[in-house]
């Protein structure tokens, strides 16, 4: 079936440190992963996204990879901040038809200690 | 930077009793969707919406809910007759090209009592 699920409910961390943030997916038709952060009593932000065609894409302190192999996706952080607590979910896109629904996974939920 | 905006943040209802939740997407996006969240748990898809009218459902989705954009700015989302269960975050989220990142507004938290 159709399912997103990340390894890890929690992950604790230190400043500083590198944070990954892991993702199974199931549907081997997605072609468009997304990361948000969501704090707390706000709506999903946008991270970062990957397409299908693509293994590993980088943004401002994030890198996302795509293993299409083991269907697996991650989020590295690097040098996590306090503000980057928060809960991180992997969603991913099972089809390739415009305007179609995005399928979230649990989060995690990624705590700073300074 | 233009946002997605949600009116109420929160609203309290009776089971039974009809709402509206509404949604200002960002201007020139042509894709509509709403999520709910229930507390704790994943952010699940409820519809998505494009040019007047709906493009995909998923089964929570039922006939007590509908889904409006009544005029060039506004996007709703209608319950018919409210259960207890419907109490969550309901996410409005549009996109500009269907195929690309979804901006999701602040939420309007549902609570049925």
């Amino acid at each position: 079936g159709e399912s997103v699920g990340l390894h890890l409910p929690t992950l604790s961390v230190q400043e500083g440190d590198n944070s990954i943030i892991n993702c199974a997916y199931s549907n081997s038709a997605s072609d468009y992963f997304i990361w948000y952060k969501q704090e707390s009593g706000k709506g999903p932000q946008f991270i970062i996204d990957i397409r299908s065609n693509m293994d590993k894409r980088q943004g401002q302190r994030v890198t996302v990879l795509l293993n299409k192999t083991v269907k697996h996706l991650s989020l590295q952080i690097a040098a996590t901040q306090p503000g980057d607590s928060a809960v991180y979910f992997c969603a991913e896109r099972p089809t390739n038809q415009a305007g179609t629904a995005l399928i979230f996974g649990k989060g995690t939920t990624l705590s700073v200690s300074s | 930077e233009p946002e997605v905006t949600q009116t109420p943040s929160h609203q309290v209802t009776q089971m039974g009793q009809e709402v509206i939740l509404r949604c200002v997407p960002i201007s020139n996006h042509l894709y509509f969707y709403w999520y709910r969240q229930i507390l704790g748990q994943k952010v699940e898809f409820l519809v998505s919406f494009y040019n007047n009218e709906i493009s995909e459902k998923s089964e929570i989705f039922d006939d007590q809910f509908s889904v409006e954009r009544p005029d060039g700015s506004n996007f709703t989302l209608k319950i018919r007759s409210t259960k207890l269960e419907d109490s969550a975050m309901y996410f409005c989220a549009s996109s500009a090209t269907g195929s690309g990142e979804q901006f999701f507004g602040p939420g309007t938290r549902l609570t049925v009592l």
